[in-house]
């Protein structure tokens, strides 16, 4: 069935490093989603990217997704201790919209 | 107005007692989501209501797991007869157009 992989799991940087996290999946994707779960949070959305290989922006968040609509990325720079979460990726599975998620990348700040 | 709320927040079971988890979605929204997340791990899709109608029920993990949506607005997901690998936390998110949002959740332990 269809999959989602992000890497890496886990993710500690020093506050004012970049960090990136990569998301692939197996098959296609009409779009992908990304989303942020703050610790003894839910999930939240933050973007949508639909058209290959469209780059969006959002202060120091920056989304890529690939030109063959198969693999995305989520670049912060400069974190700050408030960017502490886990960031999930999803595709949608059939089209419905239900959304197959990654295991999402964990990342942590330290001051 | 408010977003999505579920209750309880925390549930514990002894291994056999039957559950009722229930949403509350964001008013107007058509689209209805359950997913499971087990600790680590990213959401699991379980099923999907349009309005009242169940259109996908692929993602429950057993003939245990039932949902409703009988007026198209309130859903309750119920679990029959709860093992251990039940434990974890089941996410409720509505949607309007593609964007989900998600409830805080309902953290399942069975004993």
């Amino acid at each position: 069935g269809q999959q989602v992989m992000q890497i890496p799991q886990y993710q500690h940087v020093q506050e004012g490093e970049d960090f990136t996290t990569y998301c692939n999946s197996s098959t296609t994707l009409s779009n992908i989603q990304w989303y942020k779960q703050r610790p003894g949070g839910h999930p939240v959305f933050l973007i949508q990217l639909v058209k290959s290989g469209e780059v969006k922006k959002q202060k120091r968040l920056t989304f890529q997704f690939g030109e063959a609509k198969k693999n995305s990325s989520l670049h912060i720079t400069a974190t700050q201790t408030t960017d502490v979460g886990t960031y999930f990726c999803a595709g949608p599975e059939g089209s419905q919209g239900n959304l197959i998620f990654g295991k999402g990348t964990k990342l942590s700040v330290k001051p | 107005g408010a977003g999505v709320s579920q209750s309880p927040r925390y549930k514990v079971a002894k291994r056999g007692q039957d559950v009722a988890l229930r949403c509350d979605p964001i008013s107007g929204h058509v689209s209805l989501f359950w997913y499971q997340q087990a600790l680590g791990q990213g959401p699991e899709f379980l099923t999907y209501f349009q309005n009242e109608a169940q259109l996908d029920k692929s993602g429950l993990p057993s003939d245990r797991f039932f949902a409703e949506r009988p007026e198209g607005s309130v859903s309750t997901l119920k679990i029959q007869r709860t093992q251990q690998e039940d434990s974890a936390v089941y996410l409720c998110a509505s949607s309007l157009v593609y964007e989900q949002y998600f409830g805080p959740g309902t953290r399942l332990t069975v004993t």
